[in-house]
């Protein structure tokens, strides 16, 4: 299957901190991407829809100045998590969607670990 | 109002017997898809079978086979022969409107599957 990667894989900050998460698909292009979180031993969580090119559209109760997505090239969306808390800690997993009329496939990351002290 | 229910927080097998894992689901759409994901505890999300709403026939791939029952709305997932290596978290997902960019997946609560040698 396709390759999403993400950097770092794990992150441990300061709070009060921005941190920055890349999200690539490496042998692809994706149109969309998506961004989720899962806290332990919870499902994942959509935070956000990112197309390439456009603003994000992100989920109900997901503050858009708090997690800031960048997705400007067909292979690159970013997620930024601005002035973080402890309570933002939580493992952030990236999707990308082939832009495949016929599959539509999408394929996730291996995620990144994000804990603020 | 949820719309992926997973109904089993957990479940023990004896290796080599097969598993069911329960997965319903509730959307209002003709056009669908469902998946079903294994999450190791790594964290990486691996997609394990896919089951459009239009397919006549039960998804199967290798060792897990699609249990759709569409008047009921039911996904279930049957792991035949389960292995040590089955031990892990089970994510059943959804997508609404199949063949649209802007769909998106939502998840399950989850299963977490222990297979006892």
């Amino acid at each position: 299957g396709a390759v999403v990667s993400q950097h770092p894989s794990w992150v441990i900050c300061k709070s009060g901190t921005s941190v920055k998460i890349e999200c690539r698909s490496l042998d692809f292009q994706a149109t969309t991407m998506f961004w989720y979180r899962q806290f332990p031993k919870q499902s994942l969580m959509l935070m956000a829809t990112s197309n390439e090119g456009s603003k994000a559209t992100y989920e109900q109760g997901v503050e858009k100045d708090k997690f800031l997505i960048n997705h400007a090239s067909l292979t690159l969306s970013t997620l930024t998590v601005t002035s973080a808390h402890p309570e933002d800690s939580s493992f952030y997993i990236c999707s990308a969607r082939i832009s495949s009329v016929i599959y539509n496939e999408q394929f996730f990351g291996p995620g990144t670990r994000l804990t603020v002290l | 109002a949820q719309k992926i229910t997973q109904t089993q927080p957990g479940m023990f097998v004896q290796e080599k017997e097969a598993v069911t894992l329960d997965c319903t689901y509730d959307t209002s759409d003709q056009s669908y898809g469902l998946f079903w994901y294994k999450q190791p505890s790594s964290g990486e999300m691996i997609f394990l079978i896919y089951q459009g709403s239009y397919d006549e026939q039960n998804a199967t791939e290798g060792r897990y086979s699609l249990n759709f029952q569409k008047a009921r709305k039911s996904a279930n997932l049957v792991i035949s022969a389960s292995q040590l290596g089955d031990s892990a978290m089970y994510f059943c997902a959804m997508r609404e409107g199949r063949r649209s960019s802007a769909s998106k997946i939502i998840f399950g609560s989850g299963t977490r599957l222990s297979i006892r040698p």
